[in-house]
């Protein structure tokens, strides 16, 4: 099955810099990679996904990049505030569910 | 968009009573829908995949005496845990895919389960 590895664990930046969380995954079947954004004690949110025959996508400070030779993918946050501080997790679907990374957590220094 | 309401968001239990948990798809159809636990400072572990009308398929290592799931319509799923002891206290979050769809997976806001 589809495992994914996720790094750093943890994260932290000054506000106003970029951050940049990496993954990897396993089979190269899968084929949808969505980024979620958890705060304490509530859900995962969606903040950016891409599609396996996609390399890159922006939306504002977010943005994603795929490289499916290398069956990884990698989130970048630009300009960071402090509302960014949170755990972020990866994800990959293989047969039709999603595996997600261990998570980082990152943190904005004011 | 796209809105899962799961409830309650948290449920205090004495060990060996059951729990109902609910999932529910506001304004979408939902023919899938899946069940996670994540423990604290943990991911999201899936444990069973939910289809309308038909029995859930769990994922290795979870047992399904033990975590009653139905999904009776296309908008509704209910995870029950049986007989809850301490080691079940987690926090359990739905997610569902709105039928037809092949991208996009809504995630509840997750209920907090403490078994004493």
């Amino acid at each position: 099955g589809e495992n994914v590895e996720q790094h750093p664990s943890t994260l932290s930046v000054q506000e106003g810099d970029s951050a940049v969380i990496k993954c990897t995954y396993s089979d190269s079947a899968s084929n949808y990679f969505p980024w979620y954004k958890q705060e304490l004690g509530k859900g995962p949110q969606l903040i950016i996904d891409i599609r396996s025959n996609v390399g890159e996508k922006k939306d504002q400070r977010i943005a994603v990049t795929l490289n499916k030779t290398a069956k990884h993918f990698s989130l970048h946050i630009t300009e960071t505030q402090p509302e960014d501080s949170a755990v972020y997790f990866c994800a990959a679907r293989g047969a039709q569910k999603l595996v997600f990374g261990q998570g980082t957590r990152l943190t904005i220094n004011p | 968009g796209a809105v899962v309401s799961q409830h309650p968001s948290w449920v205090i239990c004495k060990s060996g009573t059951s729990v109902k948990i609910e999932c529910r798809s506001l304004d979408f159809q939902a023919t899938t829908m899946f069940w996670y636990r994540q423990f604290p400072k943990q991911s999201l572990m899936l444990m069973a995949t939910s289809n309308e009308g038909s029995k859930a398929t769990y994922e290795q290592g979870v047992e399904k005496d033990k975590f009653l799931i139905n999904h009776a319509s296309l908008t509704l799923s209910t995870l029950t845990v049986t007989s809850a002891h301490p080691e079940d206290s987690s926090f359990y979050i739905c997610s569902a895919s709105e039928t037809g769809a092949f991208y996009g997976y809504t995630f509840g806001s997750g209920t907090r389960l403490t078994v004493v």
